[in-house]
């Protein structure tokens, strides 16, 4: 199985910070890779699919790069509604894995 | 716009066969890949498996001896089995859509989730 390790597993920032939340793959998975929000007790939400593509109706302050193993999730200036749990996936290779999830809180 | 909807018990018994249905409204089952997806509380996502719309299926090797899914296109649902449960099993499961981009690359991702819904296997 392909890992997905990311990290920080949370942060604390404030509304209006630039926040960045990377994620690792175990081995290269080109860009067969995404990034989704969870806020609780919600199902997950698309932000970024194919490394770097925004999902149709996603705020432009979101933003994804990265190919290979490395891949990195921007927020560029924190909005209220951004405090919630993200999760990068692959979708290389079966099993489709996701990253332990990153919860971002609010300093 | 369209919707998914899952349903089921919310309890199941150690040993028994979890079963729970995907209801999709708003557009057609037909030329997409369905998938499910559990997250016990707490924790992170796992990916179960997905069908197409045509039958074909592929599975999480970790479950596989004990997952089937299915698809009604008749009635625009697609289904979950998951045989003799333990309460390892206790979780949200969520029913999503599959988009592919590309052809000779696709590139897939989950684009479409139900709320999800609570399965706690206990006796």
């Amino acid at each position: 199985d392909i890992q997905m390790t990311q990290s920080p597993s949370s942060l604390s920032a404030s509304v209006g910070d630039r926040v960045t939340i990377t994620c690792r793959a175990s081995q290269s998975i080109s860009i067969y890779f995404n990034w989704y929000q969870q806020k609780p007790g919600k199902a997950p939400n698309l932000l970024i699919y194919a490394a770097s593509s925004l999902q149709s109706g996603v705020p432009s302050r979101f933003s994804g790069s990265g190919s290979g193993t490395d891949f990195t999730l921007t927020i560029s200036n924190l909005q209220p509604e951004d405090f919630a749990t993200y999760y990068c996936q692959q979708s290389y290779s079966n099993p489709w894995t996701f990253g332990q999830g990153t919860k971002v809180e609010i300093k | 716009q369209v919707q998914l909807q899952e349903s089921g018990p919310g309890l199941v018994k150690p040993s028994e066969t979890l079963s729970l249905t995907c209801t999709v409204s708003g557009g057609s089952i037909s030329s997409y890949y369905w998938s499910w997806i559990r997250q016990p509380p707490g924790k992170g996502l796992e990916w179960i498996g997905y069908v197409y719309y045509s039958g074909s299926t592929n599975y999480n090797p970790s479950l596989k001896s004990r997952v089937t899914i299915s698809v009604d296109t008749s009635k625009n649902q697609f289904s979950l089995k998951l045989s003799s449960v333990t309460a390892a099993d206790t979780a949200v499961y969520y029913c999503a859509r599959v988009a592919v981009v590309g052809v000779t690359s696709a590139i897939q991702y989950f684009d479409l989730w139900g709320r999800g819904t609570l399965v706690t296997v206990s006796s």
